[in-house]
């Protein structure tokens, strides 16, 4: 199956720093997300990416298929973007269709 | 539009009873997805069903483990005679067309005492 990999696996940031956040993997993909797990374990879908460039608010992200890899970027990091991030990917092999391989994730802690 | 619902969201059972984890996708969509999240681990696909069809249960347990999707009703992800080793986040999703986003429930977290 496909390999996911994040970096950093931890991050610690002041309030108001930048951050970016990468997330490789090993074959062609048809699909991939971004999620935020917050502190109550919600995960909630911040983008949805198989290529290309997207942005809502503070959060923008970028995916290079031909490169196999995505980043996310975070801007003005407040409190409330604590949490862990997962990159989530989805081959483009048809027994691989539909079932989303998940990083380990980027434990983001954003101090004030 | 509602989003998709997971209930209950906390389960406790004992040891060797029965857990049903209930799913109702969003409105509109066929495609349901189970993962479970084991404690300081990320999430794991379990099962990809359809209308009345299992499509992909390649991350299932082989034991104890099944998944419905029936034509009428929720989704239901049941677990028998539980065991320490179940406890876990088990989070559903749902999506339209398969070239269109999951969309994730809230999860259930189930504790075996």
């Amino acid at each position: 199956g496909i390999q996911v990999e994040q970096s950093p696996p931890d991050l610690i940031l002041q309030e108001g720093a930048n951050s970016t956040l990468r997330c490789n993997f090993s074959d062609s993909v048809n699909n991939l997300q971004w999620f935020h797990q917050n502190p109550w374990g919600q995960l909630i879908n911040l983008f949805y990416i198989p290529s290309g460039t997207k942005q809502n608010g503070r959060l923008s992200a970028t995916t290079v298929a031909t490169e196999r890899y995505s980043l996310l970027y975070i801007s003005s990091s407040q409190t409330t973007d604590s949490g862990v991030y997962f990159c989530a990917v989805g081959g483009s092999n048809f027994d691989s269709w539909g079932k989303l391989q998940f990083g380990a994730g980027t434990q983001v802690v954003v101090t004030p | 539009n509602a989003g998709v619902m997971q209930n209950p969201r906390h389960l406790v059972r004992r040891r060797g009873q029965e857990a049903r984890l209930r799913c109702s996708p969003m409105k509109g969509h066929s495609h349901v997805y189970w993962y479970r999240q084991l404690p300081e681990e990320g999430l794991k696909f379990m099962v990809y069903l359809q209308k009345e069809n299992i499509i992909d249960e390649s991350g299932m347990p082989k034991e104890r483990f099944s998944a419905e999707f029936p034509k009428e009703g929720p989704s239901i992800l049941r677990i028998q005679q539980v065991v320490r080793g179940d406890s876990a986040a088990y989070f559903c999703a749902s999506r339209m067309y398969s070239n269109q986003p999951q969309h994730f429930g809230d999860g259930t977290r189930l504790s075996i005492l």
